[in-house]
């Protein structure tokens, strides 16, 4: 079983649709990161949430840290083509590692149609 | 620009043959990861140095698998007698010691296809 389930794993939608994507576990973290990959690039860090309930908005990306700290969503307003790409979350210290290493979730992949 | 490099971005090799990609990482950080990426999946780790030294490698790196960074700048990743299961993308991210949310940045990858 995965440490951290994403759903949808793929979501195809127009432009100016709102949509959300969700990152689960029965773990406790102590951040979640939230990356996006384009094909054939490497993944990009959109945020780092680290306090329980924490609300994080990067332009029409909102982040929210479930109270618990076991879970995270990713809303995105209005999206637009740009906005495509492979949505990953991703946390560190798994398994009680002391550097870093980070696990990530199979991913979103989101395709925004014009 | 500044940012983790990877090359060769691209490499095609028949079964069997050996092949070593370069990551240099942003020249501050001392902490480089190796992780591999298939299709739709999300990375999956494979090894971590701390400078020059070589701290812990994943059960995925099987013994045809070898990573070196000898000066505790940049590393190789070697693959010897490849196989058509090491079709992947292979991502390098560097990262600082000390930051508490160890965020990492990453290259743009070499994608390996085995024929």
């Amino acid at each position: 079983t995965q440490l951290l389930e994403q759903s949808p794993q793929f979501l195809s939608i127009q432009e100016g649709e709102n949509l959300t994507v969700y990152c689960n576990s029965s773990s406790v973290f102590s951040s979640l990161q939230w990356y996006r990959q384009e094909p054939g690039e490497g993944p990009v860090l959109l945020v780092t949430v680290v306090t329980g309930g924490e609300v994080k908005k990067l332009k029409r990306l909102t982040f929210q840290f479930g109270d618990a700290r076991k879970d995270s969503s990713l809303h995105i307003t209005a999206a637009q083509p740009g906005d495509t790409g492979l949505y990953l979350c991703a946390v560190n210290n798994a398994g009680g590692t002391s550097y870093g290493k980070l696990t990530f979730g199979q991913g979103t992949i989101l395709t925004v149609h014009p | 620009d500044t940012g983790v490099s990877q090359n060769p971005r691209h490499k095609i090799t028949k079964r069997g043959q050996n092949v070593t990609f370069r990551c240099d990482p942003i020249s501050e950080h001392n902490r480089l990861y190796w992780y591999r990426q298939t299709l739709g999946q999300g990375p999956e780790f494979l090894t971590y140095f701390q400078n020059e030294a070589q701290l812990e490698k994943s059960r995925l790196l099987s013994d045809r698998f070898s990573a070196e960074r000898p000066k505790g700048s940049f590393s190789t990743l070697e693959i010897q007698r490849t196989e058509q299961g090491d079709s992947a993308m292979y991502l390098c991210a560097s990262s600082l010691e000390g930051r508490e949310t160890y965020e990492q940045y990453f290259g743009p990858g070499t994608r390996l296809t085995v024929t």
